[in-house]
């Protein structure tokens, strides 16, 4: 089983479209959890931490389900802009380094 | 604030050759990572080190690749013999603390191309 499998898509929606990614972790000693996102040819850029509660920063919300090793991104309203690759991203037992999944492609078309 | 830096963004070496990889954490950050990611592959940790110590390289290959972050200067990630498996791009990662719950901030990455 894959340290961190995400669903690779592509996920192509209209602008204003709510979409949802999901992510499954293997490693139940993971203790912090992240989406990244990543354009084409760029580095990895941090959308937002995951927390037990889940949280919310504007039109994303991320929810995180230990007990099914489950994390979730839903975007509202989709924008253009969203096009991008997110990557679902937790760290390793030792806490030193974070393991990234395949990423989850989104096109959002006009 | 200047982000993660990295040098160069672009390099190519014929097989054989040496590359040399440069990394300049964020001001005040003193733990530095370097991830590797293949063509159409997902990031993939190598090292993880501070200020004069390797304190994880479980994901370095054994042979050829060798890392350090000398007390003065950047980080420098080096690939002995490079063959064409190492095409890939390279990024560097930054943060303040370990603590800090991981939350890692990434340099624009050095694209390598082996010949």
């Amino acid at each position: 089983r894959k340290e961190v499998e995400q669903d690779p898509g592509p996920f192509n929606v209209p602008e204003g479209a709510t979409v949802a990614f999901n992510c499954t972790y293997s490693n139940s000693a993971s203790q912090s959890f992240f989406w990244y996102r990543q354009d084409c040819r760029k580095e990895p850029k941090l959308l937002m931490s995951v927390y037990s509660s889940g949280n919310e920063d504007g039109r994303f919300t991320a929810q995180l389900n230990r007990a099914s090793q489950y994390i979730s991104l839903l975007i509202r309203d989709s924008k253009l802009s969203d096009s991008a690759t997110y990557l679902c991203v937790v760290n390793n037992q030792a806490g030193t380094a974070l393991i990234f999944g395949k990423g989850t492609t989104l096109s959002v078309s006009s | 604030n200047a982000g993660v830096m990295q040098n160069p963004r672009h390099l190519v070496r014929r097989r054989g050759q040496e590359a040399r990889l440069r990394c300049s954490p964020m001001k005040g950050h003193s733990h530095v990572y370097w991830y590797r990611q293949l063509p159409e592959e997902g990031l993939k940790f190598m090292v993880y080190l501070q200020k004069e110590n390797i304190i994880d390289e479980s994901g370095m290959p054994k042979e050829r690749f060798s890392a350090e972050f000398p007390k003065e200067g950047p980080s420098i990630l080096r690939i002995q013999q490079v063959v064409r498996g190492d095409s890939a791009a390279y990024f560097c990662a930054s943060s303040p603390s370990l603590a800090d719950y991981n939350e890692q901030f990434f340099g624009p990455g050095t694209r390598l191309t082996v010949l």
